[in-house]
């Protein structure tokens, strides 16, 4: 029972590379997320889905791009990767409120990124 | 926009004994879910205890239990017999239950790091 697989796990990059990061879910939920977790401040949202083919900004979506082509898969694109985005980044997903939900989020396991 | 603060950085606590870590947000909807979250150091986010806004019960898991005062905007979690393996980052986090189509994402306080003593 997979959940939420996030590739790759880890990463580093020179400032200016470009890299996208996968996130995969077999639970055929309709909602994914990508977040950055920083020390002292949490989890803030990058950007989300509320299904295939769409997309939307969260708190934090500067310097990112995001694409969901297929339902089950959601991409996090770095451009132009900068210092600042050292971070570790989740991926999560979840149901629709009208399917009965718990509201609860579904987290892959975290991908650590550093930029130099 | 909803914020969710958690004014408690780290705490600590002895083994067996009861700790409560502290969560206050601002909303408002009157409809939403709110948890926390568990982060141990595997990175791996874990849900201990969801609490949904209608509810006037307080949730309980086995050792955990929150107090929930929606007047207050204040959502604690209490931790009874404290374990070793207890000790993680702790998030509080509220997610709106309107159906609005908006993702309904989940925000997050910036965490509390709870240390265990043996």
């Amino acid at each position: 029972n997979a959940g939420v697989t996030q590739t790759p796990k880890f990463r580093v990059l020179k400032t200016g590379q470009s890299m996208t990061l996968l996130c995969a879910q077999d639970m055929n939920h309709e909602y994914m997320y990508w977040y950055r977790q920083d020390p002292g401040m949490g989890l803030r949202l990058i950007h989300y889905s509320v299904g295939e083919g769409t997309t939307a900004k969260g708190e934090v979506p500067d310097g990112y791009n995001v694409s969901r082509l297929k339902k089950q898969n959601f991409l996090l694109g770095l451009e132009s990767a900068a210092p600042s985005q050292t971070s570790v980044y989740f991926c999560a997903s979840s149901r629709t409120r009208d399917r009965g939900p718990t509201g609860e989020l579904f987290f892959g396991e975290g991908s650590r990124l550093t930029v130099l | 926009a909803q914020t969710v603060t958690q004014s408690q950085p780290e705490m600590s606590v002895q083994e067996a004994e009861t700790v409560t870590l502290s969560c206050t947000y601002d909303t408002s909807e009157s409809d939403y879910y709110l948890f926390w979250y568990k982060q141990p150091p595997s990175r791996q986010m874990i849900l201990v205890i969801r609490q949904e806004a209608y509810k006037q019960q307080n949730a309980t898991e086995n050792r955990f239990s929150v107090n929930f005062q929606k007047a207050a905007k204040s959502f604690s979690l209490k931790i009874s017999d404290s374990q070793l393996g207890d000790a993680a980052m702790y998030f509080c986090a509220y997610r709106s239950a309107k159906n609005n189509n908006a993702g309904n994402m989940l925000t997050f306080g910036g965490g509390t790091r709870l240390m265990v003593k043996p």
